[in-house]
């Protein structure tokens, strides 16, 4: 069974365009991430979701929004893509609560293009 | 604000050997330092956690210590082989109040060769 899964694996589409990535875990973790992984293989935080609610906003442009509808679930909606938008992003999730901080697990990744 | 270094970036050593990885943090307070593998294409497969409080852990042919004090952290491969080839990745959970993030390194791209 996938721990993380993302969908979809690929995405290409044009600029000015608005697109959506999925995530779920079933690990029944209470805290999920989005990564973007650029053209030079650097991992970067982009948001994190704690129960649901946003923890991190990294300096993400406001065209990507973060959507949490329950704890199994982030998904990743942007607007208006642009070229600089073409990357491999990673979901992933780990459980906090009281154990401290724990490992974190991550999705296959969406390699996204925009045209 | 942490950075992570990655020394080598790029290493290639015939199979039998063995190998360290290296891994250096900016600010040691950290609450831990996790080690991940990336083949070409593919996501992140964690490999060893090692918490704060930890000097070492260990995972078959690999092993992984941690100096907090001094921000490092080193990633030890015994016996290489060819399917050890892949990116491996160091990063390390800051002790702010930052989310529970990663902050993560370049990377050290191996190659075992035959």
């Amino acid at each position: 069974d996938t721990a993380v899964s993302q969908t979809p694996k690929y995405l290409v589409t044009q600029m000015g365009n608005d697109k959506s990535i999925k995530c779920e875990q079933n690990l029944g973790h209470d805290t999920m991430y989005w990564y973007k992984q650029d053209s030079k293989k650097f991992l970067k935080i982009m948001f994190s979701y704690n129960n649901k609610e946003l923890i991190i906003n990294e300096t993400v442009p406001n065209r990507f929004s973060p959507k949490s509808p329950d704890k199994a679930h982030l998904n990743l909606h942007i607007n208006s893509l642009e070229l600089g938008d073409s990357a491999v992003y990673f979901c992933a999730s780990s459980q906090v609560g009281t154990s401290g901080y724990n490992e974190q697990f991550f999705g296959p990744g969406t390699r996204l293009t925009v045209l | 604000k942490q950075e992570v270094t990655q020394i080598p970036a790029a290493l290639s050593v015939p199979e039998g050997e063995n190998l360290v990885l290296n891994c250096s943090f900016t600010d040691s307070a950290i609450y831990n330092l996790q080690w991940f593998r990336q083949d070409p294409g593919k996501g992140l497969t964690s490999l060893l956690l090692i918490q704060s409080s930890q000097r070492e852990q260990t995972s078959g042919r690999l092993n992984a210590s941690l100096d907090k004090s001094s921000g490092r952290s080193t990633l030890y491969i015994a016996a290489s082989q060819p399917g050890d080839s892949a990116t491996y990745l160091c990063a390390v959970k800051r002790a702010s109040n930052s989310g529970y993030a990663l902050n993560f390194g370049k990377g050290t791209s191996l190659l075992v060769t035959p």
